[in-house]
């Protein structure tokens, strides 16, 4: 049990252009999502929490115009990165917490390289 | 604010005994986590503890002492396999969330 999935696991893009990753619970109901980002040699660091049916909390220092979070299902949350630069290129990572549940499920990752 | 410190890097042998410990100043404390992260892979849960004392688990025990923000890792037996990124994690009330240490990275040599 506690899967979560993310969609997709790598992908390239160009400068200036917007990328979308998915991120699902496939068994369970997860009220709760978070988004990480993780620096190569670096630990995880929290982006922002999203609750389902309302709007994401960012960390401090994280841009939400540029980071747009939409968790608009139980078991289905989206960042898009809009016009992304190379700066921009790491591993984003989201999790999934259940309901009345202390631990987070990770998912596997989207590895993000802007040219 | 908070704060999270782990050592950086260890080494330890094939078979023998390890222990990563963790060190946590925060407010709004609601747990200690630890996952472990292989290369270019998402973290994995290890272990919660929320009162003191010791959770084992297998092959792997964290223990934690609140009053002295102190946390460890136990890794017996270890195996090649075991080598990997340890993540010391603080769960906070606010929201649920939870606040990474910078990570060890343990090498297990044969």
């Amino acid at each position: 049990g506690a899967v979560v999935s993310q969609h997709p696991s790598r992908v390239i893009c160009k400068s200036g252009t917007s990328v979308k990753i998915e991120c699902r619970s496939l068994d369970f109901q997860a009220t709760t999502m978070f988004w990480y980002r993780q620096f190569p040699k670096q630990s995880l660091m929290l982006m922002a929490t999203s609750n389902e049916g309302s709007k994401a909390t960012y960390e401090q220092g994280v841009e939400k115009d540029k980071f747009l979070i939409n968790h608009a299902s139980l078991t289905l949350s989206t960042l898009t990165v809009t016009s992304a630069h190379p700066e921009d290129s790491s591993f984003y990572i989201c999790s999934a917490r259940a309901t009345l549940a202390h631990e987070q499920y990770f998912g596997p990752g989207t590895r993000l390289t802007v040219t | 604010g908070q704060n999270i410190d782990q050592p950086t890097e260890m080494t330890a042998t094939e078979g023998a005994i390890v222990q990563i410990n963790c060190t946590y100043q925060t407010s709004g404390f609601n747990g200690l986590f630890w996952y472990q992260q292989h290369a270019g892979e998402a973290p994995t849960f290890l272990s919660y503890n929320v009162l003191d004392g010791l959770e084992e688990k297998g092959r792997f025990s964290s223990f934690l002492s609140r009053s002295k923000g102190y946390s460890y890792l136990l890794l017996k037996e270890l195996q090649m396999k075991d080598s990997a990124s340890y993540l010391c994690a603080v769960g906070l009330r606010q929201g649920g969330k939870l606040i990474f240490g910078q990570g060890t990275e343990l090498s297990v040599k044969p």
